[in-house]
């Protein structure tokens, strides 16, 4: 069974660095890309990008370009989203998922909640 | 990058059809056959429930349903139930840096 499991619930102070994480198994994990997505508060889905295991290869959209960082561990088949400093509004529900060249966002990890508050 | 729209809400009664609409740009919806529709329970992973317009992935109900026309793409659920009452979200991918854009969301609620 394909399946992606996030690491737990973050609360965090305004600042303060973060990494969640996102764990594949059940398939070849180098040659699907992982994609982001927030869901804050009462709101929406946004897509945050992509990322390669393969080969690290990395696609912001550009409303998250330069506030976080994607990154992988080939070697234990996990997924990275990270903050160099938190601020309140990045509270929100995070998801991780396969992405597929046609946009197809399958399987979804179970998300991991972050909430940045002083 | 702006989302595609959804309208906010609808409702309907077990046992009828209902129809979603997803509108988009001739940058996404208009010109790719690459729209996902998600099911997502408050709580719970989001769900694939239509890919490239049309397509079911196993395990989806057959009462799940998608088209396209033009700019616009639909999510039909046909013999609601009580447990179809989620949030719907269709995506679209797009010519954009951003890859995939999604709509906004639809709640739907089942009298």
């Amino acid at each position: 069974e394909v399946q992606l499991v996030q690491s737990g619930a973050e609360v965090k102070k305004p600042g303060e660095p973060l990494k969640i994480s996102c764990k594949g198994s059940g398939y070849s994990f180098t040659t699907y890309w992982i994609g982001w997505v927030r869901q804050m508060p009462g709101k929406g889905l946004e897509w945050m990008g992509i990322i390669y295991p393969g080969d690290s290869g990395t696609r912001y959209s550009p409303s998250f370009q330069g506030q976080v960082t994607f990154s992988v561990d080939k070697s234990i088949s996990t997924a990275y989203l990270q903050w160099s400093g938190l601020k309140a509004s990045d509270t929100a529900m995070y998801y991780c998922a396969r992405y597929s060249s046609s946009g197809k966002v399958d399987p979804w990890g179970q998300g991991t909640l972050v909430t940045v508050s002083s | 990058q702006s989302a595609l729209t959804q309208p906010a809400s609808v409702s309907g009664s077990p046992g009828q059809s209902i129809t979603f609409s997803c509108a988009g740009t001739s940058s996404d919806v208009g010109d790719y056959n690459y729209v996902s529709w998600y099911q997502h329970h408050p709580g719970k992973a989001p769900k694939l429930m239509i890919y490239d317009v049309s397509n079911r992935p196993s395990g989806v109900s057959n009462r799940f349903s998608g088209s396209k026309s033009g700019n616009t793409a639909s999510l039909t659920i046909s013999g609601l139930r009580a447990e179809d009452e989620a949030d719907y979200y269709c995506s679209s991918y797009t010519s954009s840096r951003a890859l995939v854009v999604f709509g906004g969301g639809t709640k739907l609620t089942v009298l």
